[in-house]
């Protein structure tokens, strides 16, 4: 049971370049979520999948596109890369019921020159 | 808006001491409370989570409690190891609305467990 996994673990894109970050789940989850994290600032939500088929904004979705392929993967797309996109990203997957708990990725670190 | 503080930042404690990580939180309609462990480098692991409802969770070491009238969690670790040595974070899970299904983090506790 592999859990949350993400690819690539490391990226270094140009200025202006796209790149699409994948992210799979295997324990049949309904909602899936994609954050950043950046020191002093913690984890902030980009976007997330109430369930398959919905795609909402988080807290700071400008700049990214999000595409829930089916149940298992959810995907973020950087149109056109910037500086300040450099961060890590990370996946996560809850059962989507009441109360449940988020399990994470082990992130993708971007670094965006 | 739903803000999450961690204090300390940082904290370094010898081994076999226990110690306390808060957790405070400015809205206190709150669904849950998500204790997570992240090691550096890596993604976050769940911990321990606590539903409005409840006042604490166990689980080995770690006792979480909540007191969501007063907007607080406390983790912790008793009998400490250097292999808990790592970053823990907190996070609120709010009610129902357009933000339900968000998580809002603190800053998180770097805490260094001295052999």
């Amino acid at each position: 049971n592999a859990g949350v996994t993400q690819t690539p673990k490391f990226q270094v894109l140009k200025t202006g370049q796209s790149m699409t970050l994948q992210c799979a789940q295997d324990m049949n989850h309904n909602s899936m979520y994609w954050y950043r994290q950046d020191p002093g600032m913690g984890l902030r939500l980009i976007y997330y999948s109430a369930s398959e088929g919905t795609t909402d904004k988080g807290e700071v979705p400008n700049g990214y596109n999000v595409s829930r392929l089916n149940k298992r993967e959810f995907s973020l797309r950087l149109e056109s890369a910037a500086p300040s996109q450099t961060s890590v990203y990370f996946c996560a997957s809850r059962t989507g019921t009441s109360g449940s708990e988020q399990y994470f990725g082990p992130g993708t670190r971007l670094t965006v020159t | 808006k739903q803000e999450v503080t961690q204090i300390p930042a940082a904290l370094s404690v010898p081994e076999g001491e226990n110690l306390v990580l808060n957790c405070s939180f400015t809205d206190s309609a709150i669904y849950n409370l998500q204790w997570f462990r992240q090691d550096p480098g890596k993604g976050l692991t769940s911990l321990l989570l606590i539903q409005s409802s409840q006042r604490e969770q166990t689980s080995g070491r770690l006792n979480a409690s909540l007191d969501k009238s007063s907007g607080r969690s406390t983790l912790y670790i008793a009998a400490s190891q250097p292999g808990d040595s790592a970053t823990y974070l907190c996070a609120v899970k709010e009610g129902s609305g357009a933000g339900s299904y968000q998580l809002t983090f603190g800053k998180g506790t770097k805490l260094s467990v001295i052999p």
